[in-house]
């Protein structure tokens, strides 16, 4: 079975400028999450949508958004962005919407010049 | 504010023998701990959980103590192999009803031959 997939793996944006990464869950999942990882920190949580309504979010400001589709597949918008914004991306899926293990994608690296 | 705490970035070990990892926290709501494996370039893993209703978990060469009165948890790695080799990350969430884990910064783990 097929893994939690994102898109894009690299990418490079310009200050002040919108970015939308992609994020498959795994099949029958139901749960996505996004986590933010800035080098030499631990993943920090930024959303969790369970049927396709955001159930819980994080400390980041409104220039993040995100949503998720009937097919459970999930986008993150980040707008005006930052140098410091710069980071990894984790996607993660899990069945369910309570507490239980989630399972991460590889990220997409997001650099900011 | 770092509310996961892991206090040793890295930690060398002989194949074989035990590896200790630790973790603090220092909220007070969370109830449910996990443990993730990270390799380079992959998204973290899923490792092992616990309860704040238990003590212990076991799964195979993978332990974690959970110290309730101390806030504080370990993990246990018995025999250690050098394909342990990786960053350990442990994180904490309360039982919200939705997954809002928060992640410490990790612990590089390196498992010598």
């Amino acid at each position: 079975d097929a893994g939690v997939t994102q898109s894009p793996t690299h990418l490079i944006k310009t200050r002040g400028q919108q970015v939308t990464l992609r994020c498959s869950p795994i099949s029958g999942h139901k749960s996505v999450s996004w986590y933010q990882q800035v080098l030499g920190q631990g993943p920090q949580f930024i959303f969790q949508y369970y049927e396709k309504e955001e159930r819980g979010r994080g400390n980041f400001p409104d220039r993040f958004s995100a949503r998720q589709f009937p097919n459970y597949s999930s986008e993150l918008n980040v707008n005006a962005l930052l140098l410091g914004d710069s980071a990894l991306y984790l996607c993660a899926s899990s069945p369910y919407r309570g507490i239980n293990e989630q399972y991460f994608g590889p990220g997409t690296r997001l650099t900011v010049t | 504010d770092q509310q996961v705490k892991q206090n040793s970035p890295s930690l060398s070990v002989q194949e074989g023998r035990i590896s200790i990892l630790n973790c603090d926290y220092t909220n007070s709501m969370f109830d449910y701990f996990l443990w993730y494996k990270k390799y380079p370039a992959e998204g973290p893993t899923f490792l092992i959980s616990i309860s704040s209703i238990k003590d212990k978990n076991e799964d195979g060469r993978f332990t974690v103590f959970l110290n309730k009165s101390a806030k504080h948890l370990s993990l246990h790695i018995v025999p250690s192999q050098p394909g342990d080799s990786a960053v350990y990350f442990c994180a904490a969430t309360s039982s919200g009803g939705y997954q809002k884990v928060t992640f410490g910064i990790g612990t590089k783990l390196q498992v010598i031959p």
